[in-house]
């Protein structure tokens, strides 16, 4: 069975640096796609980024991008510039059925 | 212009009672799910329809039945209601690529229930 594992429950960041968000999964098959959700207060699910398996570049969107290492099964979220707009839960997702982790509190510190 | 759209945003009801949230997608998806969302804020998938037919069931209630009239809708029913359905509920779509692959998801924008 798939499992994806979020080990920081909560994290924090001045506004304009950079914070790393971890993200570990288990899985047995090779092709699959993974994807950081956004969670704001306003609860509404907004997709952050998403990376293939097959692709060796790593996803990159404006002021966020991913450290993808399929070998140590490793998918973290690099989130540079911090913004207070940033500030909310962040989920690590695994495809198919969309595996979520446990979440990451990020707060953004003024 | 909205993609995922869910009615009603907030629902209280009493234990025992029945409800229904529905559900619609405007991006030509083939596959509908829903999620249930806890206090801890954890996402559990409880149904996946792909293209009208059942195709993920998790270990969810009777109580609980999705319908999907057509592509573009996935509703949920719920009987007897529980104060442990208390949650957050959240519909989504998603194109299936070959190979079975899911594409991104869309979220709608989730329906709170309360059960009192």
């Amino acid at each position: 069975a798939q499992t994806v594992t979020q080990s920081q429950p909560e994290m924090s960041v001045q506004e304009a640096e950079t914070v790393t968000l971890s993200c570990t999964y288990d899985t047995s098959e090779s092709d699959y796609y993974l994807f950081w959700y956004k969670q704001p207060p306003s609860r509404q699910m907004i997709l952050v980024i998403r990376q293939e398996a097959y692709k060796q570049q790593n996803a990159t969107e404006n002021r966020f991008s991913v450290n993808f290492q399929k070998a140590a099964k490793s998918f973290s979220l690099k989130i540079s510039d911090s913004q207070l707009g940033d500030a909310a839960m962040y989920f690590c997702a695994y495809r198919s059925r969309l595996i979520f982790g446990q979440g990451t509190t990020l707060q953004v510190k003024p | 212009d909205t993609a995922v759209s869910q009615t009603p945003k907030y629902l209280v009801t009493q234990m025992g009672n029945d409800k229904s949230i529905k559900c619609e997608q405007n991006l030509g998806h083939d596959t509908m799910y829903w999620y249930k969302q806890d206090s801890k804020k954890f996402l559990k998938i409880m149904f996946s329809y792909n293209n009208k037919e059942l195709i993920i069931n998790e270990t969810v209630p009777n109580r609980f039945s999705p319908k999907s009239p057509d592509k573009a809708h996935l509703n949920l029913h719920i009987n007897s209601l529980e104060l442990g359905d208390s949650a957050v509920y959240f519909c989504a779509s998603s194109q299936v690529l070959a190979g079975g692959i899911t594409d991104t998801q869309y979220f709608g924008p989730g329906t709170r229930l309360t059960v009192l």
